[in-house]
């Protein structure tokens, strides 16, 4: 498997307070991404990163930013957090030698907010 | 319209059973093709790519219509460990995946 962390792996959170959850790579890959999960959605990305300081909005970027000051650390915030954030948020990385066509994600954070 | 649909099942089969289902993209432009798998809970994983001549590994055989802009995919022999949503994955032009929202398949004993 992919060296891919998430933290935290659940989280409650009340409206209106920052958030922060952070992906972790071990793999050196060049790509990351946020995606959200909901029932009756397939995946959205948020936000990508295609190397060090270098982001991109995704088609549902709305309330989040990024960063990625380092290869293996990318963070998604939620300024204020709302209760239509509340999802499943994965991360992906792909991307060695070749193109970023696979995409192998980490076990994903669980946030609920109230 | 949703760049990629699929019929969100439940397809119920018996184990040994063949099972077949297709997603539709929305993007002629579309290059590259995907089929994930995801269980319950759990992280979504690469199952196979998809080819334009069509392709299989092992059990599972990938097929692309271009024309009618279409992917399949077909399970034979079906295990109970296949049991899982299957997630059609497609790449437009750029670098960025579209998913589409996944097909539930459940292998009974």
């Amino acid at each position: 498997d992919a060296g891919i962390t998430q933290s935290p792996r659940h989280k409650v959170t009340e409206t209106g307070t920052p958030v922060t959850l952070r992906c972790h790579q071990t793999e050196n890959h060049r790509y990351m991404y946020w995606y959200r999960q909901d029932p009756g959605h397939g995946l959205r990305l948020i936000h990508y990163s295609y190397g060090v300081k270098d982001t991109d909005k995704g088609e549902v970027s709305d309330g989040y930013s990024v960063s990625r000051s380092k290869t293996e650390d990318f963070l998604l915030t939620l300024e204020s957090a709302t209760s239509s954030q509340t999802s499943v948020y994965f991360c992906a990385i792909s991307g060695t030698s070749g193109g970023p066509d696979t995409q192998y994600f980490g076990p994903g954070t669980r946030l609920t907010v109230l | 319209r949703k760049e990629v649909e699929q019929d969100p099942g439940p397809f119920n089969v018996p184990e040994g059973a063949t099972v077949a289902f297709n997603c539709t993209y929305s993007n002629s432009a579309s290059q590259s093709f995907f089929w994930y798998r995801q269980d319950c809970r759990k992280e979504p994983k690469l199952l196979m790519s998809v080819y334009s001549s069509g392709n299989e590994d092992g059990r599972f055989t990938a097929q692309l219509n271009r024309a009618s802009q279409y992917i399949s995919l077909l399970i034979r022999d079906s295990k109970l460990s296949d049991s899982a949503t299957y997630l059609c994955v497609v790449r437009s032009n750029d670098y960025k995946l579209s998913f589409g929202a996944g097909t539930t398949v459940t292998v009974r004993a």
